[in-house]
C-alpha cells in the first residue's frame, strides 16, 4: 500500500520550455502532497507544501510564479517550471501523506530528472 | 529552527559487518522521527516512524532505536542488497503544518 507515482522519471528539454510533472496517489486519498528538490549529496529540500482544493504553501524562497503547483483532487498534483532555465536542472520528488489521528509518514514518488540544455 | 545531522556520511561494511548509523536531532517538541532508504535515481523508501524516547522498531535486519536527541538505524549482518542511502526526518509540533526536516544521509555500501 501508499504508492506514489511520479511521472514523466526524466525530461530533458531546451531553455524557456515549461515542464509538467505529475504525481499520483495511487491506492490512498492524500489530503496532503509536498514537492521536495534535491542536489547531489545534500538533503531534500522542501519547496511547497499542497493540500486539496487550496492554494499550496510555498517555503521561502521559492518563486510561486516559477513553480505552479496545482492539487485538483485528493489523488494528483502537477508541479509545472514556467520558463524553464539551466539553473533549474535538478532531481524533483513529490510525496503524498495522509491527515489521520496518529502521525502519518510521507510516501514518495521515484522522482523525476530535470534537465534543461 | 530544526536540525537533523546523520553521520557518518559514507559507509562501507563488508557482508555480515553489524554497523550503526547516528542522527542527531534538535527540535522543538518531536512528534515523530522517521527513517527512509534512498536507492540512486529514486524517491525515498519509507522505513521507520519512532514516537517517543525508548522506542525501538525493527524490519529484518534493521533496528532502529530513539533517545531524546538522537537515533540509531542498526544494522546486523547486512547484505550487499542493503547498500542505499539512509536518510533521517523529523517533524515538530502540530500546528496545521506538516514540514520534515530530514538530514543528508549516510550512504552505505556492503561489500560481498
Amino acid at each position: 500500500g501508499a504508492v506514489v507515482s511520479q511521472h514523466p522519471s526524466r525530461v530533458i528539454c531546451k531553455s524557456g520550455t515549461s515542464v509538467k510533472i505529475e504525481c499520483r496517489s495511487l491506492d490512498f486519498q492524500a489530503t496532503t502532497m509536498f514537492w521536495y528538490r534535491q542536489f547531489p549529496k545534500q538533503s531534500l529540500m522542501l519547496m511547497a507544501t499542497s493540500n486539496e482544493g487550496s492554494k499550496a504553501t510555498y517555503e521561502q524562497g521559492v518563486e510561486k510564479d516559477k513553480f505552479l503547483i496545482n492539487h485538483a483532487s485528493l489523488t494528483l498534483s502537477t508541479l509545472t517550471v514556467t520558463s524553464a532555465h539551466p539553473e533549474d536542472s535538478s532531481f524533483y520528488i513529490c510525496s503524498a501523506s495522509l491527515l489521520g489521528p496518529t502521525l502519518q509518514p510521507q510516501h514518495f514518488g521515484d522522482g523525476t530528472r530535470l534537465s534543461i540544455l | 529552527e530544526d536540525q537533523v545531522t546523520q553521520s557518518p556520511e559514507a559507509l562501507r561494511l563488508q557482508e555480515g559487518e553489524s554497523s550503526s548509523l547516528n542522527c542527531s536531532y534538535t527540535v522543538s517538541g518531536l512528534r515523530g522521527l522517521f527513517w527512509y532508504r534512498q536507492d540512486p535515481g529514486k524517491g525515498p523508501e519509507f522505513l521507520f516512524t519512532l514516537y517517543s524516547a525508548g522506542e525501538e522498531k525493527e524490519k529484518e535486519r534493521l533496528k532502529a532505536t530513539l533517545t531524546k536527541k538522537e537515533s540509531f538505524l542498526h544494522i546486523t549482518a547486512p547484505k550487499p542488497e542493503d547498500s542505499a542511502t539512509y536518510l533521517c526526518a523529523v517533524q515538530g509540533p502540530v500546528g496545521g503544518y506538516q514540514k520534515v526536516t530530514f538530514g543528508t544521509g549516510t550512504k552505505l555500501q556492503v561489500i560481498p
